[in-house]
């Protein structure tokens, strides 16, 4: 297994332009997440979805767009680049069975925008 | 979802124990505590997770009293490796919020 994937690795953006982060997951996990990490701080989340067809927003949205068309896959659209979205996403994966959940983290995506 | 509080940074030297304790005072009836562990450039890596009394694995150990108003994270025998952020989070059926965590140096 790959666990999760993310695409790309690193991405620099203009203002105003627009992008989708990639993930993936090959665990048949339901639930995804999408987190975003900025220099020396904690990560926030942004989105998260509990199964194909049905996501919500965490603590920072503003921004963002996702969607949940299969259980492998979970995009976060960006779909107007401002300066304060520069910081590191990760996307994250648990089974979503019980009660007690584990996280499984991507390798993250650096993202700059300028 | 409660929020933790946690030391911003610790010093240990290899070989010793290191604990690490998060206060999380408003933590309700269904949350879990739950450790990761960052290193620089990847995604959190789970370590540990407790609801009550103590936990322990291959990697650590999980300390939680009584009232679950605080939890330790305990590190037996720290390596240089072991040098990472460490998160404290309550997990309650689909969300987790990570604080700032608590940066641990370990020196030779």
């Amino acid at each position: 297994n790959a666990g999760v994937t993310q695409t790309p690795k690193f991405r620099i953006l203009k203002i105003g332009q627009s992008m989708t982060l990639q993930c993936a997951q090959d665990m048949n996990h339901n639930y995804m997440y999408w987190y975003r990490q900025d220099p020396g701080m904690g990560l926030k989340l942004i989105y998260y979805s509990v199964g194909a067809g049905i996501t919500d927003k965490g603590e920072v949205p503003n921004g963002y767009n996702v969607s949940r068309s299969t259980t492998e896959d979970f995009p976060l659209r960006l779909e107007l680049a401002a300066p304060s979205q520069t910081s590191v996403y990760f996307c994250a994966s648990s089974t979503g069975t019980g009660i007690q959940e584990t996280q499984y983290f991507g390798p993250g995506t650096r993202l700059l925008v300028l | 979802l409660a929020k933790t509080t946690q030391p911003i940074s610790m010093d240990s030297y290899e070989g010793q124990e290191v604990n690490i304790t998060c206060s999380h005072n408003n933590i309700a009836t269904n949350d879990y505590i739950t450790w990761y562990q960052q290193f620089p450039s990847q995604g959190p890596r789970f370590i540990i997770q407790g609801y009550k009394t103590k936990v322990t694995n291959e990697v650590a150990s999980l300390f939680i009293p009584a009232d679950r108003k605080s939890s330790t994270l305990s590190l037996p025998r720290v390596s240089l490796s072991d040098t990472a952020v460490y998160y404290c989070l309550l997990y309650n059926f689909n969300k987790f919020y990570f604080g700032s965590g608590t940066k641990l140096n370990v020196k030779p």
